[in-house]
């Protein structure tokens, strides 16, 4: 079975600053990565997503993130942050065919 | 790109009625699709997956009874929440998957049992 956890579960930040959320994983067999942002209110909508390849993702809306085998994390990360990123951010990994499972959620606070 | 609808995106209801809530994949056949609820300020959890034709397989702790789902096409599945209760108000959000790794989620469903 997988797991994910994200170690912060708010994160606030000043406008314009950079931001990592953080997200580690456990599973016995290779997983897809994603992370997903939702805001206030609607549905989730994914950022980005790691199948294979290049272990650094580019996604939309200037986020990337960096996919670490030997420490089975993916961070996600915005060089500079904008009043609009404020939104839940879940991190999410997928086995093979099987169900996405759903870290618990940073929320992302981006102070003017 | 893949798209899932689901309706209505919003329901109330009356304590001991029931409500059906669909999902549709709209461009893509979805060989398994999955039922999420999430309460606020909390994350997805997985109700159950379902593939077309064969019945659901629900997670440890949902009622099979009560969220009845129902995968009748590669395109169309539902979930009915049968005799509600505020305590099953909610955010529903299905997903359908075409392939190993990607699924698409739908916008989701509010429920509010009165």
């Amino acid at each position: 079975a997988q797991s994910v956890t994200q170690l912060d579960s708010q994160v606030p930040v000043f406008e314009e600053a950079p931001v990592e959320l953080r997200c580690n994983y456990s599973s016995s067999v290779s997983v897809y990565l994603f992370w997903y942002v939702q805001y206030p209110n609607q549905g989730l909508q994914l950022l980005l997503k790691y199948l294979s390849g290049s272990t650094l993702v580019k996604g939309i809306n200037g986020f990337e993130a960096e996919f670490n085998k030997s420490q089975t994390s993916f961070h996600l990360r915005k060089p500079s942050v904008h009043i609009s990123d404020t939104a839940e951010y879940f991190c999410a990994v997928r086995a093979s065919y099987d169900k996405v499972i759903f870290g618990p959620g940073t929320s992302l606070s981006v102070i003017p | 790109g893949a798209v899932v609808s689901q309706h209505p995106s919003r329901v109330i209801c009356k304590s001991g009625t029931s409500v059906k809530i669909e999902c549709r994949s709209l461009d893509f056949q979805a060989t398994t699709m999955f039922w999420y609820r999430q309460f606020p300020k909390q994350s997805l959890m997985l109700m159950a997956t379902s593939n077309e034709g064969s019945k659901a397989t629900y997670e440890q702790g949902v009622e099979k009874d009560k969220f009845l789902i129902n995968h009748a096409s590669l395109t169309l599945s539902t979930l009915t929440v049968t005799s509600a209760h505020p305590e099953d108000s909610s955010f529903y959000i299905c997903s359908a998957s075409d392939s190993h790794y990607e699924q698409y989620f739908g916008p989701g469903t509010r429920l509010t049992v009165t």
